[in-house]
């Protein structure tokens, strides 16, 4: 069965500090994986995700994310902080579920941006 | 941004009342989907479509029925409501199955509160 595991439910920096939010998977097939954001009282929008193409993936508004299938990751990271990337973040792998299969979700990492 | 739109978006109810909550969609989209966000665990699935009439139960479909009479119109019911309940709810689309590479569209959302 698949799962995501997100480390920290809370990140905070500083404008213009690296951004790093860590997602980790486990998975028994190669994985699908998808970061989304959601701003507030917003729904989901997708980041960047992982189809096997490359390892590092570029994503909107500079982010970028590497997936290390040694280490089960798939971390998120921004070099440069903006105030309006103050969000939720959620990490998501592919399963299967039936016949459909499915999209497993975090519990999201909440990034705050002091300025 | 993807043509998905969720009625109500707020609503207040009393335990023991039935609610039915619709997403609509404007992309023709295949596979429709109903999740539930709740702090600390993230987006989890109720019940999924994958045509008109074809659906499937999620992760957590206990409480719940869904209805796909047409492509564009996705019911999320809700026969006696109870407080463990009360949570947002997000309907999503996608042209393929989940457990491919395919983006999940989310729409705007529906905050319940069941008394």
């Amino acid at each position: 069965a698949q799962s995501v595991t997100q480390l920290g439910s809370h990140v905070s920096v500083s404008e213009g500090a690296l951004v790093l939010l860590r997602c980790n998977y486990s998975s028994s097939v190669p994985p699908y994986l998808f970061w989304y954001v959601q701003y507030p009282n917003q729904g989901l929008q997708l980041l960047l995700k992982y189809t096997s193409a490359a390892t590092l993936v570029k994503g909107i508004n500079g982010f970028e994310a590497e997936f290390k299938k040694s280490e089960t990751s798939f971390h998120l990271t921004k070099p440069s902080a903006h105030m309006s990337d103050a969000a939720e973040y959620f990490c998501a792998v592919s399963g299967s579920l039936g016949s459909q299969g499915n999209l497993i979700f975090g519990k999201g990492t909440k990034l705050s941006v002091k300025p | 941004d993807a043509g998905i739109t969720q009625s109500p978006r707020h609503k207040v109810t009393e335990t023991g009342t039935p609610v039915t909550l619709r997403c609509h969609q404007t992309e023709n989209h295949r596979y429709m989907y109903w999740y539930r966000q709740d702090p600390g665990h993230g987006l989890r699935l109720i019940h999924y479509s994958y045509g008109v009439k074809d659906t499937d139960k999620g992760e957590v479909s206990d409480g719940y029925s869904v209805s796909r009479s047409k492509t564009e119109d996705f019911l999320l019911t809700l026969e006696s409501a109870t407080s463990s309940q009360t949570s947002v709810y997000f309907c999503a689309i996608s042209e393929q199955f989940a457990g491919s590479t395919d983006t999940q569209y989310f729409g705007p959302g529906t905050r319940l509160t069941v008394l």
